[in-house]
């Protein structure tokens, strides 16, 4: 019974390229939470997905950031252009029922992005 | 706007202490409070959670206490060990309508000596 999945693990970039995060939810979870951690920081909520839809990106910055759910496949989570700011951990959650139901997430590992 | 304060920031305990973390909220309308064990290099697993309409839960050596009327909750870990060296996140959420998910804390560093 796979947990979240969530890859790459590392991943560096230069400034100004592209980082795709990728997050496969645990199996019938089909609620996906996107999460950025910085050093000595706690997580902060970017975005909220279900299958096709975005239900919340109150915490994704407006620029440069994306993300999607779609019918078949991973979530991702997309930054273009890069800037040293970027640099953080990643985390990925999903939930069986709408988060808000229960208010209980499943973590992935992690993608740790650098930014060079 | 943090509206979930967590203290310490890091803890040493000695083995077989008490290990207590404090959390405090802003928003009366959270209904659900989890705390969150992350290891180094892994993500946050979900360790003990409360809802508002008890004061206490325990799980083995793991208790939250909640003050629902001071807005706050707190972890002991009773008989610390090494193995719960680790960083510990309080978090908030409003279930049952609201969408932005988990409201997390900083975080505490807590290390336990043998």
């Amino acid at each position: 019974n796979a947990g979240v999945m969530q890859n790459p693990r590392h991943l560096v970039r230069r400034r100004g390229q592209e980082a795709r995060l990728r997050c496969s939810p645990m199996k019938g979870h089909s609620h996906v939470y996107w999460y950025r951690q910085l050093p000595e920081e706690g997580l902060k909520f970017m975005v909220y997905l279900q299958k096709e839809n975005i239900i919340d990106e109150s915490g994704m910055p407006k620029e440069r950031f994306s993300a999607e759910f779609p019918k078949e496949g991973p979530s991702i989570l997309r930054i273009q252009q890069v800037v040293r700011g970027d640099s953080a951990a990643y985390f990925c959650a999903s939930s069986p029922l709408a988060g808000q139901a229960t208010g209980e997430l499943f973590f992935g590992e992690g993608s740790r992005l650098t930014v060079l | 706007q943090q509206q979930v304060k967590q203290s310490p920031q890091s803890l040493i305990v000695q083995k077989g202490g008490i290990s207590i973390i404090n959390c405090a909220y802003e928003n009366t309308a959270f209904d659900y409070f989890p705390w969150y064990q992350q290891f180094p290099g892994k993500g946050p697993a979900l360790l003990i959670a409360i809802r508002p309409d008890v004061s206490e839960k325990k799980e083995g050596r793991f208790t939250i206490s909640f003050n629902k009327s001071a807005k706050q909750f707190s972890l002991h870990i009773m008989d610390s060990q090494p193995g719960d060296s680790a960083t510990y996140f309080c978090a908030a959420a409003l279930t049952g309508g609201g969408a932005d998910g988990l409201t997390f804390g900083k975080g505490t560093h807590l290390i336990i000596q043998p």
